[in-house]
């Protein structure tokens, strides 16, 4: 039981460029989110999906688009990278879409991302 | 806007002590908790979690206490080992749009002296 999977785990980027980070559960949950960690602070979210076919904005939209191609997958794209965008990303997915006792998130290992 | 934050941002304890690490959330309608614990270069790893209408849960080892009078929130680690090393976050659960969301907070980085 892999959990929740992130590809890349690492990727520099020029400004300008862009790319799509990956992201998998195979625990059948129904919600997922996006998570952007710079250094010493907490995760912020940037978009979630709480069941397929539907997307919301977190915290810090900008600069992002995602796409929730089906249950399994949830994916985060930079249409065109800037170095504000350099932070760890982290995918997570929940069970639920009512938070509950047991219902917490599980996170993936993160993906480094830099923009020079 | 609504913040969770955390009293102090680093704590070192000796082996076999025990350790509190405290947190401070401003949203009174929330109603979950859950604390964190993140190991350098991995992701979160859930440790326990509380509702609004209990003020205290038990785990192996761990404690959560919430005090919603003042909007308190506390990590109780008995005899701390070098394992429990990390950063821990504290996290809160709002409701909004289709899905509920967590909320963190900037995290204590905690240090086993052996």
């Amino acid at each position: 039981n892999a959990g929740v999977t992130q590809t890349p785990k690492f990727q520099v980027l020029k400004t300008g460029q862009s790319m799509t980070l990956q992201c998998a559960q195979d625990m059948n949950h129904n919600s997922m989110y996006w998570y952007r960690q710079d250094p010493g602070m907490g995760l912020r979210l940037i978009y979630y999906s709480a069941s397929e076919g539907t997307t919301d904005k977190g915290e810090v939209p900008n600069g992002y688009n995602v796409s929730r191609l089906n249950k399994r997958e949830f994916s985060l794209r930079l249409e065109s990278a800037a170095p504000s965008q350099t932070s760890v990303y982290f995918c997570a997915s929940s069970l639920q879409r009512q938070w509950g006792m047991n219902t917490e998130a599980f996170f993936g290992q993160g993906t480094r991302l830099t923009v020079v | 806007g609504e913040s969770v934050g955390l009293h102090l941002p680093t704590l070192s304890v000796q082996e076999g002590d025990n350790s509190i690490i405290n947190c401070a959330y401003s949203n009174s309608a929330s109603d979950y908790f859950i604390w964190y614990k993140q190991e350098s270069g991995k992701g979160p790893q859930f440790i326990i979690d509380i509702r609004s209408n209990m003020d205290k849960r038990q785990g192996q080892r761990v404690t959560v206490l919430l005090n919603k009078t003042v909007k308190h929130l506390s990590l109780q680690i008995a005899a701390t080992q070098p394992g429990d090393s990390a950063v821990y976050f504290c996290a809160e659960n709002s409701e909004a749009g289709s899905a509920r969301q967590l909320t963190f907070g900037s995290g204590t980085q905690l240090t086993v002296l052996p």
